[in-house]
């Protein structure tokens, strides 16, 4: 079953705008982290956020996390048309509940029209 | 520094037959992990292993079998192929020291299509 499950499944933008993703999970945290997937290729990773922790950025992007709704949100400023990808949130791998591995959502195609 | 690499990257087979799917990382990270992809589904966990020797299920293993024989190297084998193993596969790892991140590195997928 789906740990994480994103919001919208697809989005299309202006280059230049504002994205925003959100992420939606069911059980307690530790992590959660931030994925991007180009078209036809692996998943690279963007962004860790810690359960004590309610925003973050790295360059252009932005996570924000609420663990008392269970929420996520990636945004990404001035997007660019290189921002076209799936992205992806991800929960785990947490040593305390003995989860190994992350659990990914079906994730937010974003598309950016030059 | 390859990171991960996945042999091979597109195969086609028919119903019943087998193939190996091979991953390899040259990170010396301790887990490493097979997931499917399949449209709409994200990434569902198929078996992982926690270090050399060792082999653990995950949300979806029916049908699959995997052996971590070197800490380099992950098998994912299909023993009879079906049109439902019809996915793309995709193989992680990551370091297991304490203070991590969690953060997988994955391969470039390996794209399985069974007649």
């Amino acid at each position: 079953s789906q740990q994480g499950e994103e919001d919208p499944q697809a989005l299309s933008i202006q280059e230049g705008e504002n994205a925003t993703m959100n992420c939606s999970y069911k059980t307690s945290i530790n992590n959660l982290q931030w994925y991007r997937q180009n078209s036809g290729r692996g998943l690279v990773h963007l962004i860790l956020i810690r359960s004590n922790e309610r925003e973050k950025h790295s360059g252009r992007l932005r996570v924000t996390l609420d663990t008392s709704k269970k929420s996520s949100s990636l945004l990404i400023t001035a997007s660019r048309a290189a921002d076209t990808a799936s992205y992806f949130c991800a929960t785990g791998p947490e040593a305390d509940t003995g989860r190994r591995a992350l659990t990914f959502g079906s994730g937010t195609r974003l598309q950016v029209q030059p | 520094n390859a990171g991960v690499t996945q042999t091979p990257k597109f195969r086609v087979l028919k119903t019943g037959q087998s193939m190996t799917l091979l991953c390899a990382q040259d990170m010396n990270h301790e887990y490493m992990y097979w997931y499917r992809q399949d449209p709409g589904m994200g990434l569902r966990l198929i078996h992982y292993s926690v270090g050399e020797g060792t082999t653990a299920k995950g949300e979806v293993p029916d049908g699959y079998n995997v052996s971590r024989l070197k800490k380099q190297n992950f098998l994912l084998g299909l023993e009879s192929a079906a049109p439902s193993q019809t996915s793309v596969y995709f193989c992680a790892s990551r370091d297991s020291g304490t203070g991590r991140s969690g953060e997988l590195f994955f391969g470039e997928g390996s794209r399985l299509t069974v007649l």
